[in-house]
């Protein structure tokens, strides 16, 4: 089946860096990528949707410059979590969107921001 | 703005019971309603998908209803194993798969 490669799956960062998330699709074009993030014990929250080559969409209340997302390819898209704080600390996930409009997920990010 | 919400927040139960988790969500206005599985520290499986006009789908040992009307959905899962053992999420497609996830149920079968 399809596979999205998501990495790192986990990462420590001290406060103020930068921390980049990537998301591939190994074996499928991905028309769209969606971003989430999930606080714990609360559910996953969108945060933001992008088409390769475009902008990307965020949703209301997230940061378009503090999450930079670039989706440069149909295989690869980016989040990078500019000057990171403790409250960013976060289980972060993506979602490809394939041609035949199926969903895969990777397998997510847990940052720790220290 | 859609909202779901899934009862139990966890469950624990024996091997071999039968159980239910339920969702419902504010907004009869979907696309579908999928539920997944999500693993500690892994990414989501998705386990069943049902679309606005189907009332249920079935995979081996799950069974999944919707009530769109309702705003209701339930996951039975039969013979229950302590691999069975996750978080189990549902979520709803709002429009070009742009999901509303529920805070899931953690369920732990213990053998």
């Amino acid at each position: 089946g399809a596979v999205v490669s998501q990495h790192p799956s986990r990462v420590i960062c001290k406060s103020g860096t930068s921390v980049k998330i990537e998301c591939r699709s190994l074996d499928f074009q991905a028309t769209t990528m969606f971003w989430y993030r999930q606080f714990p014990k609360q559910s996953l929250m969108l945060m933001a949707t992008s088409n390769e080559g475009s902008k990307a969409t965020y949703e209301q209340g997230v940061e378009k410059d503090k999450f930079l997302i670039n989706h440069a390819s149909l295989t690869l898209s980016t989040l990078t979590v500019t000057s990171a704080h403790p409250e960013d600390s976060s289980f972060y996930i993506c979602s490809a969107r394939s041609w035949e409009e199926k969903l895969f997920f990777g397998s997510g990010t847990q940052l720790s921001v220290l | 703005k859609q909202e779901v919400t899934q009862i139990p927040a966890a469950l624990s139960v024996p091997e071999g019971e039968n159980l239910v988790l339920n969702c419902s969500f504010t907004d009869s206005a979907i696309y579908n309603l999928q539920w997944f599985r999500q693993d500690p520290g892994k990414g989501l499986t998705s386990l069943l998908l049902i679309q606005s006009s189907q009332r249920e789908q079935t995979s081996g040992r799950l069974n999944a209803s919707l009530d769109k009307s309702s705003g209701r959905s339930t996951l039975y899962i039969a013979a229950s194993q302590p691999g069975d053992s996750a978080t189990y999420l549902c979520a709803v497609d709002t429009g070009f798969q742009k999901l509303v996830f529920g805070t899931g149920t953690r369920l732990l079968v213990s053998p």
